[in-house]
């Protein structure tokens, strides 16, 4: 089992709708976790942190279940922009480097 | 100011040649890491280094070798490349305080 999984799309939804990805991780003890953003051929980048009582941001809501271990991401009112792939990271406990494990990634399509 | 550098952006190789990629940054960071993406794998820690002088092996180490001789640059070695080694390379940099990872603009090796 991975440790960090998500749906890889892609997800295909039209300019103005809301769609909404999650992803599961197994080590229960993992303290921090983050969606990334990354476009085509170019680096990841922080799109935000995720907190235990959810966090908003704009657009985007992210929200954290410890009990299930699964993160979602919420984009409402999607733009043609917002065409990417969405990594979800998890950064596990007892971890003297800071590693951070990334799933492999959702796609998102926003179509006009 | 210009963040995390890789060089170079691309390279071709032939099964047995060496190369080096080079990471630097100007953001004082005592972090940094390399990883490789692939397609449907995500991307996957190959060494990191805490600080100056240190580096520590990920999840793929096997082929690769790292060196920390300066605090702004982080080096990646291939000894004797092989086409799984086929990839790109994001280069990573974290700063105190904090979880989050800045990355560098990727370098597409292809190795035939």
């Amino acid at each position: 089992r991975k440790e960090v999984e998500q749906d890889p799309g892609p997800f295909n939804v039209p300019e103005g709708a809301t769609v909404a990805f999650n992803c599961t991780y197994s080590n229960s003890a993992s303290q921090s976790f983050f969606w990334y953003r990354q476009d085509c051929r170019k680096e990841p980048k922080l799109l935000m942190s995720v907190y235990s009582s959810g966090n908003e941001d704009g657009r985007f809501t992210a929200q954290l279940n410890r009990a299930s271990q699964y993160i979602s991401l919420l984009i409402r009112d999607s733009k043609l922009s917002d065409s990417a792939t969405y990594l979800c990271v998890v950064n596990p406990a007892n971890n003297a480097g800071n590693m951070l494990t990334f799933g492999g990634g959702t796609r998102l399509m926003v179509k006009p | 100011n210009a963040g995390v550098t890789q060089t170079p952006k691309f390279r071709v190789l032939k099964t047995g040649q060496s190369m080096t990629l080079l990471c630097a940054q100007d953001m004082n960071h005592e972090y940094m890491y390399w990883y490789r993406q692939d397609p449907g794998m995500g991307l996957r820690l190959i060494h990191y280094s805490v600080g100056e002088g240190t580096t520590a092996k990920g999840e793929v180490p096997d082929g690769y070798n790292v060196s920390r001789l300066k605090k702004q640059n982080f080096l990646l070695g291939l000894e004797s490349a092989a086409p799984s080694q086929t990839s790109v390379y994001f280069c990573a940099t974290k700063g105190p305080s904090t979880d989050t990872q800045y990355f560098g603009p990727g370098t597409r090796l292809t190795v035939l």
